[in-house]
């Protein structure tokens, strides 16, 4: 089935670091990507989402590109603010209703 | 962005007695929620797809007469956890997609059950 493999956390960096977490995928057909962010005692909110291979997604300075020779969506920054500090999560649908497969989620930790 | 309101954010059951968490959609309709569950430092697993006016679509290994799931509106879908367990605790969080084409879906901010 559809799945989701995000790089281990906990990613530690100094504030304006520059920030990668890969994102891999499986999946049949041409599913959306999302990026979401979780932050501390809070639901998800969207971050960026990008629904056709090249499409490139972004937000708040970060930026994903769709790349299905890779399958590959991998989130960046080019420099981190402690207030990024937070758990994100890799996400893909199939379209339709949205169901949404999430990977494992990764914490990023930023100090000052 | 579309506004899912979910409540109570956190809650404290004793063993054995029943909690219900209430998932709203405020500026829209959704036919279709979903319920998913996040264990500690965990990824978010699918529970269950709410559809209104039916039955939910529960997926493997989730009791159904455990989470009991009700669809009764347009904006509202809840999550009965029923003779609640300690190992019940976790976070549960819905979220609902604003419309049969758009493909993104929007989340409640979660709830955080407490089973002692």
């Amino acid at each position: 089935g559809d799945s989701v493999t995000q790089m281990e956390g906990p990613v530690t960096l100094s504030e304006e670091a520059f920030l990668t977490i890969n994102c891999t995928y499986t999946a049949t057909g041409y599913p959306s990507l999302f990026w979401y962010v979780q932050y501390p005692g809070e639901g998800l909110q969207l971050l960026l989402k990008a629904t056709k291979a090249d499409d490139k997604g972004s937000n708040k300075g970060f930026e994903a590109t769709y790349r299905k020779e890779t399958t590959s969506f991998h989130l960046e920054k080019g420099s981190v603010q402690v207030s990024d500090s937070a758990v994100y999560f890799c996400a893909l649908s199939g379209g339709g209703y949205n169901k949404l497969i999430f990977g494992a989620g990764t914490r990023l930790a930023v100090h000052p | 962005g579309a506004v899912v309101s979910q409540h109570p954010s956190r809650v404290i059951c004793k063993s054995g007695t029943s909690v219900k968490i209430e998932c709203r959609s405020l500026d829209f309709q959704a036919t279709t929620m979903f319920w998913y569950r996040q264990f500690p430092k965990q990824s978010l697993m699918l529970m269950a797809t709410s559809n209104e006016g039916s039955k939910a679509t529960y997926e493997q290994g989730v009791e159904k007469d455990k989470f009991l799931i009700n669809h009764a509106s347009l904006t509202l879908s809840t999550l009965t956890v029923t003779s609640a367990h300690p190992e019940d605790s976790s976070f549960y969080i819905c979220s609902a997609p604003e419309g049969q084409k758009n493909t993104e879906a929007f989340f409640g901010q979660g709830t955080r059950l407490t089973v002692v």
